[in-house]
């Protein structure tokens, strides 16, 4: 089974720290997603990306194709930014059943 | 936002009772998913949709059936719920373009907790 890894699981830091979220993958796909999830909140998608970096104010996401390896990068954390981030992708030659998900990052941003 | 609910939010039920959750979306995508999100596991595909009455099983379809009469709608029914699927539940919508070279984005509903005693 083509598994999503990703580190750390959980991670506390003060506020307006750099923050770096990372996602490893097995084989190759055809997109990554990266996700966030409130607690007790619905799941909303930041980013999409097959290849280089995509930047969305303070969110940075980039993927590395032959390291299978993507990083979400959090410029000037605010603790409003604490949440789970998931990472998932789809893998190349799939059909559309959809995504293999990592377990997530829990970050807490303290102010 | 997309336009995607999710009913009921939460449910308590009992064990062997029939249960139903509703995910209903207005953006007229192709592509309707449940999932399930329990401590400790990613997100699990149960069963999804890429057509009016075109379904398929995920990765934990077992005590799971869909249907999808319409676009719009793609119901989870839980024949007799176990305690084991005490979860909450996620529906997810895409369209999705062409295999291996894109794939569309995800939007999500908020999600149905479920409680089964």
């Amino acid at each position: 089974k083509n598994e999503v890894e990703q580190s750390p699981q959980n991670l506390t830091a003060q506020e307006g720290e750099f923050i770096t979220i990372n996602c490893s993958y097995s084989v190759g796909i055809s997109a990554l997603h990266w996700l966030q999830q409130h607690p007790g909140g619905g799941i909303v998608s930041l980013f999409m990306l097959s290849s280089g970096k995509k930047k969305h104010g303070r969110l940075i996401a980039t993927i590395n194709i032959q390291e299978k390896h993507s990083s979400l990068h959090i410029t000037a954390s605010h603790p409003r930014d604490s949440a789970v981030y998931i990472c998932a992708v789809k893998y190349s030659g799939g059909g559309a059943d959809g995504l293999t998900f990592g377990k997530g990052t829990h970050l807490i941003i303290q102010p | 936002d997309a336009g995607i609910t999710q009913s009921p939010r939460h449910k308590v039920t009992e064990t062997g009772t029939p249960v139903t959750l509703r995910c209903h979306q207005t953006e007229n995508h192709r592509y309707m998913y449940w999932y399930r999100q329990d401590p400790g596991h990613g997100l699990r595909l149960i069963h999804y949709s890429y057509g009016v009455k075109d379904t398929d099983k995920g990765e934990v379809s077992d005590g799971y059936s869909v249907s999808r009469s319409k676009t719009e709608d793609f119901l989870l029914t839980l024949e007799s719920a176990t305690s084991s699927q005490t979860s909450v539940y996620f529906c997810a919508i895409s369209e999705y373009l062409l295999a291996g070279l894109n794939t569309g984005e995800l939007f999500f509903g908020e999600g149905s907790r479920l409680t089964v005693l």
